[in-house]
């Protein structure tokens, strides 16, 4: 069956550092990957997208890589913030059908001073 | 420009009531759709709408009827609540393989 898993744990790191979140799926050909930011009580908000023929990408302090042989996406965050504290979930589309998007979990990320 | 719009925010229900959660949209987005997120369980789609008069089922549709008769709006609609429906409800709009754009939710309790 399809399975999208993000580490359910939370990552807590100090306040400068590289964040590192993981995205690894399972039984999908997906056409794009994205990643979005949460907050509590908050709906989730695009940060980035990568499609499938995309190693990186790149936005201001993030960067995503896809990687389709392994099957896994890689959110990083360089010179993390307290303010960048929130709940980042991957999200997986596919084309036609209405590019419905599967997500994952997600991983809550505190970043401390 | 307001995005997208969700009411309302709360809603308490009795076992057995219906109601109508509202979506309403400004960016002319084509695809919407609407989403259940539960603790551990992630966004799970209900349903999807890639234009006005064309709806589909998402992975968990039972107990959830929708329609779309504008481009703007996107109502969904709990025919006779339980409390496994219990959830915090999303909609969202979004271009062809970009950006969804999400509601701020809306939280469901049914007793």
């Amino acid at each position: 069956s399809q399975k999208i898993e993000q580490n359910s744990e939370a990552l807590n790191i100090q306040e400068g550092k590289t964040a590192t979140l993981t995205c690894n799926y399972t039984n999908y050909s997906p056409a794009y990957l994205q990643w979005y930011r949460q907050d509590p009580g908050r709906g989730p908000v695009f940060l980035l997208l990568i499609r499938e023929n995309e190693k990186e990408k790149r936005k201001e302090r993030l960067k995503v890589t896809f990687d389709t042989t392994l099957k896994q996406s890689l959110f990083h965050i360089t010179a993390s913030q307290p303010a960048d504290s929130a709940t980042y979930l991957c999200a997986l589309g596919v084309t036609g059908g209405g590019n419905k998007l599967t997500f994952g979990t997600g991983t809550q990320l505190k970043v401390e001073l | 420009n307001a995005g997208v719009t969700q009411t309302p925010k709360f809603q308490v229900l009795k076992t057995g009531q219906s109601m109508t959660l509202q979506c309403a949209q400004d960016m002319n987005h084509e695809y919407m759709s609407w989403y259940r997120q539960d603790p551990g369980m992630g966004l799970r789609l209900i349903h999807y709408s890639v234009g006005a008069g064309i709806t589909d089922q998402g992975e968990v549709p039972n107990g959830y009827n929708v329609s779309r008769s504008t481009t703007e709006d996107f109502p969904l609609r709990l025919l006779s609540a339980a409390p496994s429906q219990t959830s915090v409800y999303f909609c969202a709009s979004y271009l062809r393989a970009g950006e969804a754009f999400f509601g701020q939710g809306t939280r469901l309790t049914v007793v």
